[in-house]
């Protein structure tokens, strides 16, 4: 069965500062890849997914991931975080045959300091 | 366009009384979705739609719920009767049938039940 993990609960940083938000996942085949940001009283908004192709991923508000089969890994990455970054982000993979089955991680909390 | 829309927003209820869930998806998609969203659990998936027939419900968590897709552009989630631990954020989704396309959330249905 697919699983995702996402190790930190919870990660603050200074704005201004790189974050990076880490995501391991358990599938036997390729599996579509997704990050989802909620802000507080929030439905999820989709950054960025990964079917197939480059593995360096571009979404919206400046955010990047990268696939890493090697790894089982989806690290979501931004260079410099704004305050309006703070919120839950939530790493998901699917697959062909259940595509809209997603299969979420626990969640990352991003607080942003002054 | 106007995402999906979720009503209500957020509702309080008794024990045992019947809660109903509306969702519009977007315009012209052909899958919806719906999630649960829990402290315990986090985000799961409990049924969802193809061209207004259930494929998959296998994460519908008792005989107390049931959800039903009259025609593309409505979809209910019912819980009867409810309880205290049916507390949560149901969130319902959309997108064009297929692997590959981006699946929208609607901004949730914050449910307590007391």
């Amino acid at each position: 069965a697919q699983s995702v993990t996402q190790p930190d609960i919870h990660i603050t940083v200074s704005e201004g500062a790189s974050l990076e938000l880490r995501c391991n996942y358990s599938y036997g085949a390729t599996p579509y890849l997704f990050w989802y940001v909620q802000s507080p009283g929030q439905g999820l908004q989709l950054l960025l997914k990964y079917f197939s192709g480059d593995t360096l991923v571009q979404g919206i508000k400046g955010f990047e991931a990268e696939f890493k089969r090697s790894q089982s890994s989806f690290n979501l990455r931004k260079p410099s975080v704004h305050w309006s970054d703070a919120a839950e982000y939530f790493c998901a993979v699917g697959d062909a045959d259940s595509w809209g089955k997603l299969q979420f991680g626990a969640g990352t909390q991003v607080v942003v300091t002054p | 366009d106007a995402g999906v829309i979720q009503s209500p927003r957020h509702e309080v209820t008794e024990m045992g009384q019947e809660v109903t869930l509306r969702c519009k998806p977007i315009s012209g998609h052909n899958s919806l979705f719906w999630y649960r969203q829990t402290m315990m659990r986090g985000l799961e998936l409990l049924i969802y739609f193809n061209n207004n027939v259930p494929i998959d419900d296998s994460g519908m968590p008792e005989d107390r719920f049931s959800a039903k897709m009259p025609n593309a552009s409505f979809s209910t989630l019912k819980i009867q009767p409810s309880e205290p631990r049916d507390s949560a954020v149901y969130f319902c989704a959309s997108s064009f049938r297929g692997a590959g396309n981006t699946i929208y959330f609607g901004e949730g249905s914050w449910l307590t039940v007391v």
